[in-house]
């Protein structure tokens, strides 16, 4: 069973620029959402994808957007990047419509913007 | 508003004894609990859950206990284990309905030192 995978691991980009992350889901999840995780805080919730559509999304300005693909991969995007945009971003994939199906996150990507 | 309060930073246990993680919230409408812990470089990995219909689950050395009047859910680990030193996060969701499934509302965290 191959776990969620997300690249770059690392990334340092200027203030103002674009930024596009990459996330695989786990094998047989069909839901990805993504986190941004402050240092010293929990993740929070940016949005999720099911079925190539966003599904939910929490309290993040239009500037972060996302794509599902048919394979349930996906990316976010981050435009007019901001120092505060600087965090570890996360994704998770499960299966909607499984009860109780828990998240299973990759190991993120750690942006620096300076 | 935090929703979801680990008011611990953080806890410091000997080896073999056990490790109490607390964690409070105030949304009446999550039904859905799950704990997570994390490794510096790693994401969360899923360690247990439960669900509003039930006050307890148990997995190996860790038990979930949900007391849903006081709105108060813990993490027993039992013996606690140097390799269990890590940070640990409470989460919980609103199910019902069947949409929203990835969305989770985290705590801040408690980072669990467990001496030898």
């Amino acid at each position: 069973e191959t776990g969620v995978t997300q690249s770059p691991t690392h990334l340092i980009k200027t203030r103002g620029q674009q930024v596009t992350l990459r996330c695989s889901s786990q094998s047989g999840h069909n839901t990805v959402s993504w986190y941004q995780q402050a240092l010293g805080q929990g993740p929070q919730f940016i949005f999720q994808y099911y079925r190539e559509e966003e599904n939910g999304r929490g309290n993040f300005p239009p500037r972060f957007s996302g794509l599902q693909f048919p394979n349930y991969s996906s990316e976010l995007n981050v435009n007019a990047l901001e120092l505060d945009d600087s965090a570890l971003y996360l994704c998770a994939s499960s299966s909607q419509g499984v009860n109780n199906s828990p998240l299973h996150f990759g190991n993120g990507t750690r942006l620096t913007v300076t | 508003d935090q929703q979801v309060k680990q008011n611990s930073p953080s806890l410091s246990v000997q080896e073999g004894r056990i490790s109490i993680l607390n964690c409070d919230y105030t949304n009446s409408m999550f039904d859905y609990f799950l704990w997570y812990k994390k490794y510096p470089a790693e994401g969360p990995t899923f360690l247990i859950s439960i669900s509003s219909i039930k006050d307890k689950n148990e997995d190996g050395r860790f038990t979930v206990f949900l007391n849903k009047s006081a709105k108060h859910l813990s993490l027993h680990i039992v013996p606690s284990q140097p390799g269990d030193s890590a940070v640990y996060f409470c989460a919980a969701s609103a199910r019902a309905g069947g949409t929203s499934y990835g969305k989770l509302t985290f705590g801040q965290g408690t980072i669990l030192t467990v001496h030898p």
